[in-house]
């Protein structure tokens, strides 16, 4: 078991640049989901796929934020035109989806810093 | 929108002493709830879970109590141990797994 994996771990960016992530889930899994984490806070969902279709975004993920899941297998989720409020943690995480409900297990999470 | 709260930001216990962390959601529609534990530098890890349809689960030390009519859950860790110490959130989904979480609870086992 290899677990959800994220790159890169950290990212340091100027104001107005573009970064990108990429989340690799676990194999099994069909969901994958995208959650930000700032200080004090808990995960506060982006966005989540099935395969490869995105079923819903969060109001949070402005049209600055990007994510796909080409082929039902890795994401990436892009962010353009950074801004300083965008610094916080950026977490994956995956699960199975059946019929009963299941854990989200998370990756490690990308921590961006915009400067 | 807040939908999931965990209202005490730190708890500190003695080891060996129960350890409760409280939740509180406003959505009626969530049927799945959850505990995951965070250490500095890693991703939130999965501890225990509860279906609505239940009141009550186990697990070693780890017990989650529902309440559904007061849309309430806690956590019961005992004996508490110093390893225990960590961010604790509590979590709730609906049927389709969209998972919302709390802010987060920071317990600190004392030895």
């Amino acid at each position: 078991d290899t677990g959800v994996s994220q790159d890169p771990r950290h990212k340091i960016t100027k104001r107005g640049q573009n970064v990108t992530f990429r989340c690799d889930p676990i194999s099994e899994h069909n969901r994958l989901y995208w959650y930000r984490q700032t200080l004090g806070q808990g995960p506060e969902f982006l966005t989540y796929f099935q395969n490869e279709a995105q079923l819903e975004k969060s109001r949070l993920l402005s049209d600055r934020f990007s994510a796909e899941r080409p082929k039902g297998s890795f994401s990436t989720l892009e962010i353009q035109r950074t801004e300083q409020g965008d610094s916080a943690m950026y977490l994956c995480a995956s699960s199975f989806n059946s019929l009963s409900n299941s854990p989200l297990h998370f990756g490690n999470g990308t921590r961006l810093t915009v400067t | 929108d807040q939908q999931v709260k965990q209202n005490s930001p730190s708890l500190s216990v003695q080891e060996g002493r129960i350890s409760i962390l409280n939740c509180d959601y406003t959505n009626s529609m969530f049927d799945y709830f959850l505990w995951y534990k965070k250490y500095p530098a890693e991703g939130p890890t999965f501890l225990i879970s509860i279906s609505s349809i239940k009141d009550k689960n186990e697990d070693g030390r780890f017990t989650v109590f529902l309440n559904k009519s007061a849309k309430h859950l806690s956590l019961h860790i005992v004996p508490s141990q110093p390893g225990d110490s960590a961010v604790y959130f509590c979590a709730a989904s609906t049927y389709n797994n969209d998972m919302r979480f709390g802010a987060g609870t920071r317990l600190t086992v004392k030895p």
